[in-house]
């Protein structure tokens, strides 16, 4: 059993610029969420997917948006980079249904940095 | 806003247990506590939850307080690997939504 991978580990890009994240959930795993960990800081909740359709998301704008495919792997898109995009982007997957409390497991990270 | 506060960091000599404090007093009937640590910027570990009975497994005990209004992580005999983060987390019920709530954790330093 895999357990929950990201990709790249690290990225740089310019202010203005887009960027893919891509995650590949823990196998069986139907549920993605992504988080953004700023330094020093707890990780923040951008949204969730569950099969395939978002069904919860942060305060975060629109610029902000995701997809996740049906074998449940997910990409985590961002437009219009900003310095405030900075930051440590966590993937997080878990066997979901309603009214489950199964434990999140999360992935090693993609760093941004954006200059 | 994190429905949980914890202190900011925390020592403990290695081999002896390691109590970790969480208080989370507007905890509703039916909103679990997680608990996870995240090791120098890595992603964050899942430890262990539970609901208002005492739980343990492998890695650590959790105790709730019979007003579930508090617990305490206890890792039984702290080594230098259980340096890091440690998070304590209450999720809240949104329509199935399984978002977390992150505070800023104790930062726990084990002493050799």
């Amino acid at each position: 059993e895999t357990g929950v991978t990201q990709s790249p580990t690290h990225l740089i890009k310019t202010r203005g610029q887009q960027v893919t994240l891509r995650c590949s959930s823990q196998s069986g795993h139907n549920t993605v969420s992504w988080y953004q960990q700023a330094l020093g800081q707890g990780p923040q909740f951008i949204f969730q997917y569950y099969r395939e359709e978002e069904n919860g998301r942060g305060n975060f704008p629109p610029r902000f948006s995701g997809l996740q495919f049906p074998n449940y792997s997910s990409e985590l898109n961002v437009n219009a980079l900003e310095l405030d995009d900075s930051a440590l982007y966590l993937c997080a997957s878990s066997l979901g249904t309603s009214g489950s409390y199964n434990e999140q497991f999360f992935g090693p990270g993609t760093r941004l940095t954006v200059l | 806003d994190a429905k949980t506060t914890q202190p900011p960091s925390m020592d403990c000599a290695e081999g002896r247990a390691a109590n970790l404090p969480c208080n989370h007093s507007t905890i509703s009937g039916n909103e679990y506590v997680y608990w996870y640590r995240q090791i120098h910027s890595q992603g964050p570990q899942y430890i262990i939850h539970g609901l208002k009975n005492n739980e343990t497994n492998e890695m650590a005990s959790l105790i709730i307080t019979e007003d579930r209004k508090s617990s305490t992580l206890i890792l039984p005999h702290a080594t230098l690997r259980d340096t890091a983060v440690y998070y304590c987390i209450v999720r809240p019920l949104t329509s199935g939504t399984y978002k977390y709530i992150f505070g800023t954790g104790t930062r726990l330093k084990v002493l050799a």
